[in-house]
């Protein structure tokens, strides 16, 4: 089955110790991104990258590292979380997103992971 | 920065009649429009997109109206269902890179 895998689904941990979300898709994508979804504002891109070893900021990169060594991961390391960072996070990816190609809008979304950092 | 909004945070809708949910967008280098569902606990799901060079696009039950003289997206929902009831997301992206924008989002209720 096609589908974009997260882990944790849940989790509480404390300010200031280290954390990875790890995302991986069976779709041989090229596309890849993190965002953060908070009441009222939507869904935020965190990081995306394009296609492996090339990583790119989104609108809020701030407190965030991303990895993309490998086609199928890109995990979200949090290196120091803060309560700020309480959110519920999806990673999603897509065929391809450059201009002139095909499926460039379609995001194939995770089930979210829920970070509560106290 | 350029953003992407909703009108409407909540649409209640009567069951068999047809639901507008309205975008309004600002960046004018946008050239890609994309509408979402999401469902109460899962991952947004994609529904329907259009290019700038389109004003509309219709799939199974559902059209997108693009009106870019007034950066206006609307996604139309026809014999709206109990299972339509849902966050509606409007999404913009320039082609030529990878950033999304997506919009504060619509809730969508049915009622029977």
């Amino acid at each position: 089955e096609a589908q974009v895998t997260q882990n944790p689904r849940y989790l509480i941990t404390v300010t200031g110790k280290k954390l990875t979300v790890t995302c991986s898709q069976n779709m041989n994508h090229e596309y890849m991104s993190w965002y953060r979804q908070d009441p009222g504002l939507g869904l935020r891109q965190i990081y995306y990258s394009m296609n492996v070893e090339v990583t790119d900021k989104g609108d809020v990169p701030e407190g965030y590292k991303v990895s993309r060594k490998e086609k199928r991961n890109f995990p979200l390391i949090l290196e120091s979380p803060s309560p700020n960072q309480t959110s519920l996070y999806f990673c999603a990816s897509s065929l391809r997103t450059q201009a002139g190609t095909t499926n460039t809008g379609e995001l194939f979304f995770g089930e979210g992971s829920r970070l509560t950092v106290l | 920065g350029e953003s992407v909004g909703l009108h409407l945070p909540t649409l209640s809708v009567q069951e068999g009649d047809n639901s507008i949910i309205n975008c309004a967008y600002s960046n004018s280098a946008s050239d890609y429009f994309i509408w979402y569902k999401q469902e109460s606990g899962k991952g947004p799901q994609f529904i329907i997109d259009i290019r700038s060079n389109m004003d509309k696009r219709q799939g199974q039950r559902v059209t997108v109206l693009l009106n870019k003289t007034v950066k206006h997206l609307s996604l139309q929902i026809a014999a709206t269902q109990p299972g339509d009831s849902a966050v509606y997301f409007c999404a913009e992206k320039d082609d030529s890179w990878g950033k999304f924008q997506f919009g504060a989002g619509t809730q969508v209720v049915v009622t029977p």
